[in-house]
């Protein structure tokens, strides 16, 4: 099965400074990558995805890329402000909307004042 | 999008009992899904609901623990039996939508086994 791995587990950036966090994946057939973020206390949310077909996708200050070829795909958040501070997954599917999703293992953010 | 309202948000239960977990969504879906997020881990797939067929569990779980229903397009339960500690989690359910949207969680159900 699918297997995906995150990193950094742990990032801490100065507020304005951009965070960048990185997934790698296994399974070559995978073709849908969401990004979820978690707060304290709360159910995950998406804030980003991207499918296979697509190299980059920005929303604001958001951004992910995605290479196929060597199967890893990375958030980038630019001007990072507090209530960025939380924990963030990739995952991956290869089925978009069969959603079966493997989860990266996370990373949590902390954006320092 | 979806709502899913998903019952109890948090309880606390004696070892050896069983608890289940309801997930309501605003809107007829096709797939559901059952994950379990242990204290400071990812989210890890329990099982695939389907509505009028059993539902198929992800390695390492077992329809005998995690006992699954699901009886129409809106619902699905999850079951967890015969409780021990290492079964203290968060609980979530998923869902996304027939066209092909992104998946959608539950609130979740923070479990506490002593």
């Amino acid at each position: 099965g699918e297997n995906v791995e995150q990193h950094p587990s742990t990032l801490s950036v100065q507020e304005g400074d951009s965070a960048v966090i990185k997934c790698t994946y296994s399974d070559s057939a995978s073709n849908y990558f969401p990004w979820y973020k978690q707060e304290l206390g709360k159910r995950p949310q998406l804030i980003i995805d991207i499918r296979s077909n697509v190299g980059e996708k920005k929303d604001q200050r958001i951004a992910v890329t995605l290479n196929k070829t060597a199967k890893h795909f990375s958030l980038h958040i630019t001007e990072t402000q507090p209530e960025d501070s939380a924990v963030y997954f990739c995952a991956a599917s290869i089925d978009f909307g069969n959603e079966k999703l493997t989860f990266g293992t996370g990373t949590r953010l902390t954006i320092i004042p | 999008s979806a709502v899913i309202s998903q019952k109890p948000s948090r309880d606390i239960c004696q070892r050896g009992t069983s608890l289940t977990i309801q997930c309501q969504v605003d809107s007829q879906v096709t797939m559901m899904f059952w994950y379990r997020q242990q204290p400071g881990q990812s989210l890890t797939l329990i099982a695939t609901a389907n509505q009028g067929s059993e539902a198929t569990y992800e390695s390492g779980f077992v329809i005998d623990k995690f006992p699954i229903s699901r009886p129409n397009l809106t619902f699905s339960t999850l079951t967890v039996s015969n409780m021990s500690p290492e079964d203290s989690s968060i609980y979530l359910c998923s869902v996304s939508g027939n066209q092909g949207t992104e998946a959608f969680f539950g609130q979740g159900t923070r479990l506490t086994v002593v």
